[in-house]
């Protein structure tokens, strides 16, 4: 079956702008994870999706993040105002069983560039 | 707090050789750890689980407790090892992952 998806693959922005990025987890995950990757840094988590439950918001850095999953399915992680140090690789991850944290699939990643 | 340090950026060896990824944790609890590898053009994906203790591709790693490591090896490298490796650490919603180390197998 489809892995995860993310879109767009690429995204320009000009500083100021809001963006939306797009994910679709592997069907029947209920767990949806964010991370970005800034240059020459690890993964730092942003937000997590457990089926119904609110989502923890821990990773998110600042409240120009918000994140949200229709249905419990599809995501879509959005910056409003984007600065230059938001550029980096958004990557999407799922995970099929709740509490299966460590096992996740990973989407393409969407790599996000801020002028 | 969470911390995974790898503290290899680049690493090279030749076809043939050992090699040995380092990985280091800080976490009170009971550890959880895994090694993801991300070959190029491809995505992200787990390699293999401390729980497991398997061998996958011929890669193994141990956890060490008393000194808090958990380091990836294999004994005699491929070509097709080459790639970016990262180690992580189970959290209560999330993987922790160290900055990654790439490794470039030499012919």
């Amino acid at each position: 079956g489809a892995g995860v998806s993310q879109s767009p693959s690429n995204k320009v922005t000009e500083k100021g702008k809001d963006v939306e990025l797009r994910c679709d987890p592997i069907s029947g995950h209920t767990a949806l994870y964010w991370y970005r990757q800034s240059l020459g840094q690890g993964l730092e988590f942003l937000i997590y999706f457990q089926g119904n439950s609110a989502p923890d918001k821990s990773g998110l850095p600042s409240d120009r993040f918000s994140a949200e999953r229709t249905g419990g399915s599809v995501s879509t992680l959005t910056i409003q105002r984007t600065q230059q140090e938001d550029s980096a690789v958004y990557l999407c991850a799922s995970s099929s069983v709740a509490g299966e944290v460590g096992e996740q699939f990973f989407g393409p990643g969407t790599r996000l560039t801020v002028l | 707090a969470q911390r995974v340090t790898q503290p290899e950026k680049l690493l090279s060896v030749f076809k043939g050789a050992p090699v040995e990824l380092k990985c280091n944790y800080s976490y009170s609890g009971s550890p959880e750890l895994f090694w993801y590898v991300q070959y190029s053009r491809q995505r992200l994906q787990l390699l293999l689980r401390h729980i497991s203790r398997e061998s996958i591709k011929g890669f193994t790693a141990d956890l060490n407790k008393g000194e808090t490591s958990f380091h990836l090896k294999k004994p005699f490298a491929q070509e097709e090892d080459s790639a970016m490796y990262y180690c992580a650490l189970k959290g209560a919603n999330n993987l922790f992952f160290g900055t990654g180390t790439r490794l470039t197998v030499i012919p």
